[in-house]
């Protein structure tokens, strides 16, 4: 069965202080890795998608990258407005659209 | 373009009714899925829809429903609600729903409270 495990559950940070997320997999064939943002009482946001070992994307403050076993989500000199929920989801080869999320991490950056 | 758009945005039920949630994707769309997300179990899938079809269903019992109608528009039914049925019900919708990767983006979800 596919598993997917987030760390750490939650961290704080300070303004531009930068860290990373770390997502764990196990699939037994991997056709994506997705990353998500979700704030208080909203849908997930999409981040990115990343689908082959090497792989690395970017997006602002925002870089993910990933590996045979594991995803990460490094973040570069954090800003308040990057608190949220950062959740990580696989997509197995054969299950159409099913997504596998983590139990995400709970970002808070202090001013 | 418009997002995916869920009605109604917040729901309270007592225990034994049923309740039907809506959802529709961005234009264009034809896969439209379904997640229950809990503080204890994080998200969990539901089920997918794709062309009026369900392709895959995740471990929920029989009380748990869906259809998808030809503008590709998706309702979810929930019957003899449970306290423990209380969550936030997601939709995604995808494209074509067999490419690879193909990315879900989700709506705002739909508060169910079961009193």
């Amino acid at each position: 069965e596919d598993q997917v495990t987030q760390s750490p559950e939650a961290l704080r940070l300070q303004e531009g202080e930068s860290s990373s997320l770390n997502c764990s997999y196990t699939v037994s064939g991997l056709r994506g890795l997705f990353w998500y943002r979700q704030d208080p009482g909203k849908g997930p946001e999409f981040l990115f998608t990343l689908y082959s070992a090497g792989e690395e994307k970017e997006k602002e403050r925002l870089k993910a990258t990933l590996t045979k076993k594991e995803s990460f989500l490094h973040i570069t000199a954090p800003k308040p407005e990057d608190s949220a929920t950062y959740l990580c989801a696989v997509q197995e080869d054969t299950g159409f659209q099913k997504l596998v999320f983590g139990t995400g991490t709970r970002l808070l950056v202090s001013p | 373009k418009a997002g995916v758009t869920q009605t109604p945005r917040y729901l309270i039920k007592t225990r034994g009714q049923q309740v039907t949630l809506s959802c529709s994707p961005i234009s264009g769309h034809r896969s439209v899925s379904w997640y229950q997300q809990t503080p204890g179990q994080g998200l969990q899938f539901l089920f997918e829809y794709f062309s009026e079809t369900q392709r895959n269903k995740g471990n929920f019992p029989g009380r748990f429903s869906g259809r998808q109608f030809s503008n590709s528009r998706s309702e979810m039914n929930v019957s003899t609600l449970e306290l423990g049925d209380s969550a936030l019900y997601l939709c995604a919708s995808s494209l074509a729903g067999a490419q690879v990767g193909d990315t879900q983006y989700f709506g705002p979800g739909t508060r169910l409270t079961v009193l």
